[in-house]
């Protein structure tokens, strides 16, 4: 089975802070991916990674950045935590066209 | 339009009933096609990918039309264990990576 998993369910940080959200894949899967899951907007693409140090932005990257220094990692960054980036994070695989999500980390910023 | 479009429910059904979701989708180059189910407070798990014959795994089949761009997911004898939000998920046209994720129908089985 595929296994994805994430640094944190929760987080609370403040806002202007620097925060970092991790994802780590057991199956050598080249692409992978950041949403944003918020309640009537459904999940919405931030960056995805299909290689080691490759990097595309997604629907809305503005205010984040990622970083794939490593196959089996992939790093979502926020450089200055701002409260309308509360929200679940989720991280994804690809294999093939199927994606397997992480348990999502569930962050608000105060 | 956008370019995956979902009843966003709540649908509320007894046990034991069948149950069936439509999603259109606007892109017509569209290749894969994917239900997914997510419980409340969790991540999307994959349900069933969308074959063009249509495709049953026990008491869920999905079907495909592409002449009216549309695919659905039926379920008999609903269970209490089948409330979740049902997820409709395209791959973007060009670029196999991406996918465009609806944004859910809601199920709520009753007893």
């Amino acid at each position: 089975d595929v296994k994805v998993t994430q640094s944190s369910r929760y987080l609370v940080k403040r806002t202007g802070e620097k925060v970092f959200l991790e994802c780590v894949q057991d199956m050598d899967h080249e692409n992978m991916f950041w949403y944003r899951q918020d309640p009537g907007l459904g999940l919405r693409l931030i960056y995805f990674s299909y290689d080691v140090k490759m990097k595309e932005k997604g629907d809305i990257p503005e205010g984040y950045s990622v970083s794939r220094e490593k196959k089996e990692r992939f790093s979502l960054i926020l450089e200055s935590a701002s409260t309308n980036q509360t929200s679940m994070y989720l991280c994804a695989i690809q294999n093939y066209n199927e994606q397997f999500f992480g348990p999502g980390t569930r962050l608000t910023v105060l | 339009r956008k370019e995956v479009e979902q009843d966003p429910g709540p649908f509320n059904v007894p046990e034991g009933a069948t149950v069936a979701f439509n999603c259109t989708y606007s892109n017509s180059a569209s290749q894969s096609f994917f239900w997914y189910r997510q419980d409340c407070r969790k991540e999307p798990k994959l349900l069933m990918s969308v074959y063009s014959s249509g495709n049953e795994d026990g008491r869920f089949t999905a079907q495909l039309n592409r002449a009216s761009q549309y695919i659905s997911l039926l379920i008999r004898d609903s269970k209490l264990s089948d409330s979740a939000t049902y997820l409709c998920v395209v791959n973007g046209a060009g670029n196999n990576r991406k996918l465009i994720w609806g944004l859910g129908t809601s199920l709520a089985v009753n007893p």
